[in-house]
């Protein structure tokens, strides 16, 4: 299985500051077909996960572009810029160029 | 808008079955990829298994040949059904739409949460 490695386990984070979370694979994630099937997601308290970036930097529906992807190959990085509260949560890579699908450990962001 | 929710029991005695449904409104199952994910105590997160458009399906070998994905066209509704399940897989479960343009988990359902014990 590909293994997603997230750095930080956890951040904190002053309200306006500009935070970035590394996610690196342990094999690339370019697919045969051309494309790097790498996704961020948030998880608020309470709430289930939601989909920010898709194909290392593609911004889902209604994501504001505070949140940028970049990387390639095995090394990527989630920046947010301009923190606000609603932001605050765990933060996820997920691959999905190989079965099975796989994601990291996550990265706790905190208001320092 | 796509939404997802998914409905089963919440205590599962170990040795036993879990079987979780997933019913989805906005969109029809029988376009892109219908799956489960579940994240354990910790925030460790496992992709399960997908049931396609079609009706094929795609399972992680971790779970070998416990797990079942099916699905019910006609309600709109995919299913989980996870076999001898033990204290390990006590988690969170969720149900997610797999876009095939994004070619990632663009909607998750809600979760439910799954305790196996005695």
């Amino acid at each position: 299985d590909v293994v997603m490695t997230q750095t930080p386990v956890s951040l904190s984070v002053s309200l306006g500051g500009q935070v970035s979370i590394s996610c690196r694979s342990s094999q690339s994630l370019v697919h045969n077909n051309g494309n790097t099937y790498l996704s961020w997601y948030l998880q608020k308290p309470g709430q289930s996960p939601q989909l920010l970036i898709y194909k290392v930097s593609n911004r889902f529906s209604g994501i504001s572009d505070r949140f940028s992807g970049s990387g390639s190959g095995t090394d990527f990085t989630l920046k947010i810029s301009r923190v606000e509260p609603d932001d605050l949560g765990v933060y996820y890579c997920g691959q999905g160029t190989q079965y099975p699908n796989t994601f990291g450990a996550g990265t706790k962001l905190e208001l320092k | 808008e796509v939404q997802l929710q998914e409905s089963g029991p919440g205590l599962v005695k170990p040795s036993q079955s879990l079987s979780l449904t997933c019913s989805v409104t906005g969109y029809s199952i029988t376009s892109n990829y219908w799956g489960w994910i579940r994240k354990f105590p910790g925030n460790k997160m496992e992709w399960m298994g997908y049931i396609s458009y079609s009706g094929s399906t795609s399972y992680n070998p971790s779970l070998k040949s416990r797990i079942s994905i099916t699905r019910d066209t006609s309600k709109n509704q995919f299913f989980l059904q996870l076999n001898s399940v033990t204290t390990e897989d006590t988690a969170t479960y969720y149900c997610a739409r797999y876009s095939i343009i994004r070619g990632t988990i663009d909607y998750w359902g809600q979760g439910v949460m799954v305790t196996v014990s005695s």
